[in-house]
């Protein structure tokens, strides 16, 4: 299966946590993975979590997996006005190729 | 630290003609990734190559074909352009060793009138 769905938007205030969620369907991916990409702009990785783990902390990002229903999220604490963009999660399909979800804007208002 | 570098960053053709789009990998990378991103769309998997070998093929149309050079640097060719191709391109690079790491160049953005 390649169908990996987010949710189109979510408006957060700024310093608020914001969550981001997304559900795959490929229960054999190896590494799921965040992307953000700003208007314009390329994809950052943001960071990647093993699928044999539950959880994975860096500094603001909060990585959580839930294989059982394959459902994985991203969590950003005290989210500022820079974090506005697009996040795309992605699995790792086959060969390495990433299948990417359809993206959640995140608007941070003041 | 080195980023992909992908030139050009923005290219404007007509239909039916043909683009050349180049990509950089990071150093000591070995694999490409080429990625398609339509307005609003989500990237979608065209072609990877290891080691200037093709490793994975996806939804890439017959009129585009890509390789990968000695220096590791990738091109995609597209011929018969049509509007439907303009999008952003994105390349992307890894190192075999540590392959779940895909970092993404900035893109070329192709226009086709």
């Amino acid at each position: 299966g390649e169908d990996v769905e987010q949710s189109l938007f979510l408006s957060v205030r700024e310093g608020d946590s914001s969550v981001i969620n997304c559900t795959y369907t490929d229960s054999s991916s190896t590494y799921l993975y965040w992307y953000k990409q700003e208007p314009g702009a390329g994809l950052q990785l943001l960071t990647y979590i093993f699928s044999n783990m539950d959880m994975k902390q860096d500094q603001r990002l909060t990585v959580l997996l839930n294989k059982k229903d394959k459902h994985l999220s991203l969590r950003i604490a005290d989210t500022q006005t820079g974090d506005s963009a697009i996040y795309f999660c992605a699995e790792e399909w086959d060969t390495d190729k990433l299948i990417f979800g359809t993206g959640t804007r995140l608007q941070v208002f003041p | 630290a080195a980023g992909v570098i992908q030139s050009p960053r923005h290219l404007i053709k007509e239909k039916r003609e043909t683009a050349t789009l180049k990509c950089y990998p990071i150093p000591r990378h070995d694999t490409v990734y080429w990625y398609q991103q339509g307005p609003g769309q989500d990237p979608q998997f065209l072609i990877s190559f290891y080691e200037k070998m093709q490793s994975d093929k996806g939804s890439i149309p017959d009129r585009f074909s890509a390789q990968q050079f000695s220096d590791y640097h990738s091109e995609l060719n597209m011929s018969s352009l049509e509007l439907g191709d303009s999008a952003l391109y994105f390349c992307a690079s890894s190192f075999s060793g540590s392959s779940y790491e895909q970092y993404f160049g900035p893109g070329t953005r192709l226009t086709v009138t």
